[in-house]
């Protein structure tokens, strides 16, 4: 079965990066692209950008960009999502999600568990 | 951006009662829209996309509408396990949206 399987909660301080992973199984890896959202109480669902696993290539969102950079590992299935300069703004669960295409448009089929990203000194 | 604007904010509902959630687009998406089902502590589940069809595994009595800007998600027999928060996405622009959220209750 699909399974996204991401890594553990971080604590992090302000200034600092956290890297963290999602791991892909019971899908050919490189047949789905991999996107990046962020859940906050205040903001709600916000779309972070995609990563072609089979290219690497990547699209933000132009309010994560320099936020976030998208990086794939095609040999353990994984795709990674570093955030740099974090703020408590940056304090949010983070998922990784399979995208599937229908009819000219993007959905989200399968999701990770998400990582609790805290950002306190 | 596109915006999405959901509504209500937050219904209950009793066992057997349909429900209906609103979803609105700021511009014409052309049918491109998902609902999640979001349970506390759990990530997002696909129910429907394409505005209309259901995603695989997901009971019948969901069921989805609309076109232009103008969506709508129907649970046509509320069960116990259908409490939750829902989502509605826009996938036809990029970057992709999600609407605020409607919580779900059992009343």
């Amino acid at each position: 079965q699909v399974q996204l399987q991401q890594s553990g909660a971080e604590l992090a301080k302000p200034g600092s990066s956290v890297k963290i992973s999602c791991k892909a199984s019971g899908y050919t890896f490189t047949s789905y692209y991999i996107s990046w959202i962020k859940q906050t109480t205040g903001q709600g669902l916000e779309y972070i950008g995609y990563i072609n696993t089979g290219s690497g290539g990547t699209n933000y969102n132009e309010k994560f960009k320099g936020k976030a950079t998208l990086t794939v590992d095609k040999s353990s299935s994984t795709a990674f999502m570093q955030l740099s300069s974090l703020t408590p703004d940056d304090s949010a669960v983070y998922y990784c999600a399979r995208r599937i295409f229908n009819y000219g448009s993007y959905y989200f089929d399968y999701w990770g568990q998400g990582v609790m990203v805290t950002v306190s000194s | 951006d596109i915006q999405m604007t959901q509504s209500p904010a937050s219904l209950s509902a009793s066992l057997g009662e349909t429900v209906t959630i609103q979803c609105r687009a700021s511009e014409d998406i052309y049918s491109g829209l998902a609902w999640y089902q979001q349970k506390p502590g759990k990530s997002p589940q696909l129910l429907i996309y394409g505005a209309s069809s259901l995603q695989d595994g997901v009971p019948s009595r969901f069921s989805g509408s609309g076109s232009g800007t103008q969506y709508s998600l129907k649970i046509s027999s509320m069960q116990t396990e259908d409490e939750g928060v829902y989502f509605c996405q826009q996938g036809l622009k990029y970057p992709r949206t999600f609407g605020g959220g409607t919580k779900l209750e059992l009343k």
